[in-house]
């Protein structure tokens, strides 16, 4: 079975301070990670991925996340948040040799001015 | 490619009423998922295909719930008889094996 939690519901950040969205997995085999964020109203939108290489990877809207096997961690940052970056962000997790995409239970990021 | 499409945007049903949710995933894609999201239970994964074939259906919640994808450019999620707990925002989602999904606006159902 694979998984992904995300810890916190919610996260408060004041504008131009750096942020950051935890997401841990557990998944067998090599893990493709993902990033999505959804705005009120709309569909999931793709932010950034996982798959092999660099395990810093950099994504749509200055986001990046980084991947730490031994953590079983893939944090979502961003070093000056944005007002516009309020939404729901969500963590998602594949395993390699299957199809299968788990979702976290999602994060609320709040970016006061 | 106009991305994934779903139908109807909203849909507004009675009790006890069928519901029939429709999905075309983008050109290409050879999987298809099918998720429910609530504010008490989150995104819901319910059931997911590959090829058309359908994989994993062990999110359906109940019988009443059903789901086929007859060929690759589209597929459907039918509700019956439909009940005001399945009141929820429902979308369809389409990916490459491992690569990102994408997802369609997704239908908003009200069961009154």
């Amino acid at each position: 079975a694979q998984s992904v939690a995300q810890p916190e519901d919610q996260v408060n950040v004041a504008e131009g301070n750096p942020l950051t969205v935890k997401c841990t997995y557990s998944v067998s085999g090599n893990p493709y990670l993902f990033w999505y964020v959804q705005y009120p109203n709309r569909g999931l939108q793709f932010l950034l991925k996982y798959i092999t290489g660099d395990n810093l990877v950099k994504g749509s809207y200055g986001f990046e996340a980084e991947f730490n096997k031994s953590q079983t961690s893939f944090h979502l940052k961003k070093p000056s948040a944005l007002v516009s970056d309020s939404a729901l962000y969500f963590c998602a997790v594949s395993r390699n040799a299957g199809n299968m995409l788990t979702f976290g239970g999602g994060t609320r990021l709040m970016v006061k001015p | 490619d106009a991305g994934v499409i779903q139908s109807p945007r909203h849909e507004v049903t009675e009790m006890g009423q069928e519901v029939t949710l429709r999905c075309k995933p983008i050109s290409g894609h050879n999987s298809l998922f099918w998720y429910r999201q609530t504010m008490m239970r989150g995104l819901e994964l319910l059931i997911y295909f590959n090829n058309n074939v359908p994989i994993d259906d062990s999110g359906m919640p109940e019988d009443r719930f059903s789901a086929k994808m007859p060929n690759a450019s589209f597929s459907t999620l039918k509700i019956q008889p439909s009940e005001p707990r399945d009141s929820a925002v429902y979308f369809c989602a389409s990916r490459i094996v491992n690569t990102e999904a994408f997802f369609g606006q997704g239908t908003r159902l009200t069961v009154v």
